[in-house]
């Protein structure tokens, strides 16, 4: 089945350390894009792609980091620097046409320790 | 710039009530519009769309117009149940090369 999936499900982090989410997608998408969620609060954008080896920040790229080196695959780096991490992290992917639906992965949880 | 607005939540509603989430947008242009659904610990899903003026969009008994004039879309149901709550999102797309633009979210509660 086609579809984005995002791996792991929950994830710790101690402090000062970096974390990295995983998100693929299998729909031939040309575009990606994380967004943080906190609780009770709607999507923030961290960072998006449009096509392979290129990615533009967000509202809050601060403290997060990206690669697109592969078409299916848009992982997301939770470095040291961001000091609050803790939230509902969703990726999602869309084709580059106008007016062309989002589809989403399932969501990775992200606790500190 | 592209901006969506949706009423503020809660909402909560007795099951098989009426119900209308507002939503509406500030785009240049023609942007399509969508509703998406997020169900607690999950992702969004698309609930329905509507790609031009006057484009009806419909998905599981929900319903909701594009209206250019009023530049509105606004989320209705006849008659919800406990399986609809959720927190529903409006969002727009101006064009293929930028990211939709979300609202804030309307949590929904269905009481039976």
């Amino acid at each position: 089945d086609g579809g984005i999936t995002q791996s792991p499900k929950y994830l710790f982090r101690k402090e000062g350390q970096n974390v990295t989410l995983s998100c693929e997608q299998n729909l031939n998408h040309d575009a990606m894009y994380w967004y943080r969620q906190d609780p009770g609060q709607g999507l923030r954008l961290i960072y998006y792609s449009q096509i392979v080896n290129d990615f533009q920040k967000g509202d809050i790229a601060e403290g997060y980091s990206v690669s697109r080196e592969k078409k299916e695959s848009f992982p997301l780096t939770v470095t040291s620097a961001q000091k609050n991490p803790t939230a509902f992290y969703l990726c999602a992917s869309r084709p580059q046409r106008g007016g062309e639906t989002q589809y989403f992965g399932p969501g990775t949880r992200l606790l500190v320790l | 710039g592209n901006s969506v607005t949706q009423m503020e939540g809660p909402v909560t509603l007795s099951e098989e009530a009426f119900l209308t989430i507002n939503c509406t947008y500030t785009a240049t242009g023609y942007p399509s519009l969508f509703w998406y659904v997020q169900y607690p610990g999950e992702g969004l899903q698309l609930l329905l769309k509507a790609t031009k003026a006057d484009d009806k969009g419909s998905n599981k008994g929900f319903e909701a117009t594009y209206r250019k004039e009023t530049t509105s879309f606004h989320l209705e149901k006849g008659s919800v149940q406990v399986s609809d709550s959720a927190v529903y999102f409006c969002a727009l797309s101006n064009s293929g090369n930028t990211p939709l633009v979300f609202g804030k979210g309307t949590r929904l509660s269905v009481i039976a």
